[in-house]
């Protein structure tokens, strides 16, 4: 079956750092593929998608890569603030395969 | 415009009780698509509708599990009978495309189940 997978150990880095998350899938050819954030508590928030023609897509301090030999994305951060404190999960497919998340913290 | 609604935010039952979770869609969203999460796993998808059809039911579990959305009114996800297994972070998420539709998906709050 379909999956993805992200490093389940926490991120921790400081302010000003760039963050780097780090989503595999397995056993399917997404045509796409999502980054969302989750704060504790709530509901996940979209923050950007990615096809598979695409290398690189980019929205202000976030940039996400898409490596369809390597069967990875990539979910940076430049300059990292600690309001950017989260767990951030990668998702794919039609019906939205998600991995369980990275959480990310980010020390002052 | 307001968001995605889900209620209640939190539901304590019983074992053999029944649950009722409601989603209320963004406006102009007629697809809906309902998530679980466990503690300490991902979400995991469960069914998808469009107004008045079931598209895809195939993380829901064959028994106790059901879910609509009338023509008119909200999605509502229903557990019959509950286990204590069925305590989780219940998400809907409503978008403007369907399945094979790169939209992004907007999520509601979540309904918290606790089953005593």
């Amino acid at each position: 079956s379909q999956k993805i997978e992200q490093n389940s150990e926490a991120l921790n880095i400081q302010e000003g750092k760039t963050a780097t998350l780090t989503c595999n899938y397995t056993n399917y050819s997404p045509a796409y593929l999502q980054w969302y954030r989750q704060d504790p508590g709530r509901g996940p928030v979209f923050l950007l998608l990615i096809r598979e023609n695409e290398k690189e897509k980019r929205k202000e301090r976030l940039k996400v890569t898409f490596d369809t030999t390597l069967k990875q994305s990539l979910f940076h951060i430049t300059a990292s603030q600690p309001a950017d404190s989260a767990t951030y999960l990668c998702a794919g497919g039609s019906t939205l395969t998600f991995g369980k998340g990275t959480m990310l913290l980010v020390s002052p | 415009n307001a968001g995605v609604m889900q209620n209640p935010r939190h539901l304590v039952r019983r074992r053999g009780q029944e649950a009722r979770l409601r989603c209320s869609p963004m406006k102009g969203h007629s697809h809906v698509y309902w998530y679980r999460q466990l503690p300490e796993e991902g979400l995991k998808f469960m069914v998808y509708l469009q107004k008045e059809n079931i598209i895809d039911e195939s993380g829901m579990p064959k028994e106790r599990f059901s879910a609509e959305f009338p023509k008119e009114g909200p999605s509502i996800l229903r557990i019959q009978q509950v286990v204590r297994g069925d305590s989780a972070a219940y998400f809907c998420a409503t978008a403007l495309g369907g399945t094979g539709s790169s939209d992004e998906q907007f999520f509601g709050p979540g309904t918290r189940l606790t089953v005593l």
